[in-house]
């Protein structure tokens, strides 16, 4: 168990620019989600996949905001044209299946928008 | 839709006193109830986790929590802390049936000599 990986650990962008941050879940985890966290604030959900599908978005997750996990394994989020709002951490985690499973995490990346 | 109170956003305590951190949450529906501890430049790391049946869960560390329904609350105790748990703690809910956490906004537990 190698645990979930993040990729960057850290980014720093200027406004207006795209962004792209990958994730590597725990190997037989078919389940992945992506978190957001701001300064002073608990993870706030964005979406989740169960294999390659997508199956839910938060309101959160804006057009600007875009997840794949092409083949069920890795995962990346994209963002376009960065907003400074957008700087936060970018929390990853990965979980065996339903809700009662343990979800493990990575350990983000943290995006800075100037 | 489900909420999560942390009443306190920082709790100082002198090494090998007891603790508690509070935790409150909101839902119409039945959930699970879970709490994770962040140390610095680390992930979210789960201590212990209520799904059902005896409503004081054991976890990692010396951490333990009580599930009270009535009081819609799952407080997180240790009876005595160390420097090293001082991290940044969160309670989370998930509606049974879904996957999604909801968080509270976190307990800065902060440990002195």
């Amino acid at each position: 168990d190698t645990g979930v990986s993040q990729d960057p650990r850290h980014k720093i962008t200027k406004r207006g620019q795209n962004v792209t941050f990958r994730c590597d879940p725990i190997s037989e985890h078919n389940r992945l989600y992506w978190y957001r966290q701001t300064l002073g604030q608990g993870p706030e959900f964005l979406t989740y996949f169960q294999n390659e599908a997508q199956l839910e978005k938060s309101r959160l997750l804006s057009d600007r905001f875009s997840a794949e996990r092409p083949k069920g394994s890795f995962s990346t989020l994209e963002i376009q044209r960065t907003e400074q709002g957008d700087s936060a951490m970018y929390l990853c985690a990965s979980s065996r299946g339903s809700g009662s499973e343990t979800q493990y995490f990575g350990p983000g990346t943290r995006l800075l928008v100037l | 839709a489900q909420s999560v109170t942390q009443l306190d956003s920082q709790v100082p305590v002198f090494e090998e006193a007891p603790v508690e951190l509070r935790c409150n949450y909101s839902s119409s529906v039945s959930v699970y109830l879970f709490w994770y501890v962040q140390y610095p430049n680390q992930g979210l790391q789960l201590l212990l986790k209520y799904l059902s049946g005896s409503t004081l869960v054991k976890g990692i560390n010396g951490f333990e929590a009580e599930f009270n329904k009535s009081q819609t609350s799952f407080h997180l105790r240790k009876p005595s802390v160390h420097i090293s748990d001082t991290a940044e703690y969160f309670c989370a809910v998930s509606v049974t049936g879904y996957s999604t956490l909801t968080f509270g906004k976190g307990t800065m537990l902060l440990v002195s000599p």
